[in-house]
């Protein structure tokens, strides 16, 4: 089945620093991803959306110059999360969905973020 | 744009009952309905999903149905095993699967 691979799982950094987050595909090729972000006992909430080459749409309210998307491969996205400060801690969550005619999307395992 | 609404937020029961989750969704025009479940600290995971051509589907101790006319899909776990105890979540896309909605989560926790 599809599977999609997210790191790290736990990440802590320093205010003002900038922490990267890997999504890959591991066994299909992504046309579109999503990242999400989790807070405690909540639902996800959708960031942003990639496609493949092209520049990430970001939801309303999400700032565009914190969380850096990139999504230069079939494969692989990154979220980057610049100067970050504690109010960034939280749960972040990718999901991937193929090219093929195969409904459904799948999720990484998401990365803990702990900004101190 | 679509919103998903889910009831209800927590939901407990004996090992062995049933369990049931249900989720209305806005628009019309979407039409693929998966739930997810998540355990503490993980990604969600696919339990089963459904398309809007289909008024039910069944895998083993999971169901869902759905009624379009109505916007309302359902889950309903049967037999429940403690190791069924979660978060659920139910979501809903549209047509073309561009974003996904998520519903708000109900934590079953599953008694032995």
């Amino acid at each position: 089945g599809a599977v999609v691979s997210q790191h790290p799982s736990r990440v802590i950094c320093k205010s003002g620093t900038s922490v990267k987050i890997e999504c890959r595909s591991l066994d299909f090729q992504a046309t579109t991803m999503f990242w999400y972000r989790q807070f405690p006992k909540k639902s996800l909430m959708l960031m942003a959306t990639s496609n493949e080459g092209s520049k990430a749409t970001y939801e309303q309210g999400v700032e565009k110059d914190k969380f850096l998307i990139n999504h230069a491969s079939l494969t692989l996205s990154t979220l980057t999360v610049t100067s970050a400060h504690p109010e960034d801690s939280s749960f972040y969550i990718c999901s991937a969905r193929g090219t093929e005619k195969v409904y459904g999307y799948t999720f990484g395992s998401g990365t803990r973020l702990t900004v101190v | 744009g679509e919103n998903v609404e889910q009831h209800p937020s927590t939901l407990s029961v004996q090992e062995g009952d049933s369990a049931v989750i249900k989720c209305t969704y806005s628009d019309s025009a979407s039409n693929y309905f998966p739930w997810y479940k998540q355990e503490l600290g993980k990604g969600p995971q696919l339990i089963i999903d459904i398309r809007s051509n289909v008024g039910e589907k069944k895998d083993q101790r999971i169901a869902v149905t759905l009624n379009k006319t109505a916007k309302h899909f359902s889950l309903h776990i049967t037999e429940t095993q403690p190791e069924d105890s979660a978060v659920y979540f139910c979501a809903a896309s549209n047509t073309g699967f561009q974003k996904l909605v998520f519903g708000t989560g109900t934590r079953l926790l599953v008694s032995p």
